[in-house]
């Protein structure tokens, strides 16, 4: 059963940084891009970014460029999300994602809230 | 950027209706590489339509997605109580891989 779990949401300060993980298993996890994707409360989804099988193509939505950076380890079977100069704008559920030609597998997300 | 606008914003429809939901780009969407998602209140988002119109695995044939270039529609034949929803369209054939703002599904 493919399972994909987000970790690292909370409370922080605008300002400061967070890092995501989601952590996937049963299935081949280095063959597949992945993807962030966000959802502010009360709101529609936002596509954050995408970074394929081997890391070699990475690409961000313009308001989190310069502030975010999506990585994986394959080897751990993880994607990661490290989010600095949070601000109240980036409050939302975070979800990875799985795919290219849609995303067929979705983890059950992490909340992010950025405040004083 | 490619933006995507779906309408209606909402639709009021009841159980054995058709629903025609669209989502319209702001350029061609290349290769029609444009999906179509289903989000229930407090769920993920789940694929129904890739390639603006296969189905992804597990759908039921009630859904279904067309179009090309700029204008996609998905279409849910005879709506079941569960298909009250909010539809979401996205485009990936260049990035950013944008959202539409989604089209609320609702219980008439």
């Amino acid at each position: 059963e493919v399972q994909l779990v987000e970790s690292g949401g909370g409370l922080v300060q605008p300002g400061g940084s967070l890092r995501l993980s989601c952590v996937a298993s049963g299935f081949t996890f280095s063959s597949y891009n992945m993807n962030w994707v966000r959802q502010a409360p009360g709101k529609g989804l936002e596509w954050v970014s995408y970074i394929s099988s081997s890391s070699g193509t990475i690409y961000y939505a313009d308001s989190v460029k310069g502030r975010f950076t999506i990585s994986r380890d394959n080897a751990k079977n993880s994607l990661y999300l490290q989010m600095n100069s949070l601000r109240a704008e980036d409050t939302a559920v975070y979800y990875c994602a799985r795919g290219y030609s849609g995303y067929g597998y979705w983890g059950q997300g992490t909340l992010v809230t950025v405040s004083s | 950027e490619i933006v995507l606008t779906q309408s209606p914003g909402t639709l009021s429809l009841s159980p054995g209706e058709r629903a025609t939901l669209s989502c319209r780009a702001s350029q061609s969407v290349s290769g029609s590489y444009l999906a179509w998602y289903q989000q229930k209140p407090g769920q993920a988002p789940r694929l129904l339509i890739y390639g603006a119109s296969s189905r992804a695995t597990g759908i039921p044939d009630r859904f279904s997605g067309s179009g090309s270039g700029t204008d996609f529609t998905l279409t849910i034949s005879r709506l079941e109580p569960e298909d009250f929803a909010v539809y979401y369209c996205q485009q990936y054939g260049s990035s950013p891989y944008i959202f539409g703002q989604g089209t609320k599904l609702e219980i008439k």
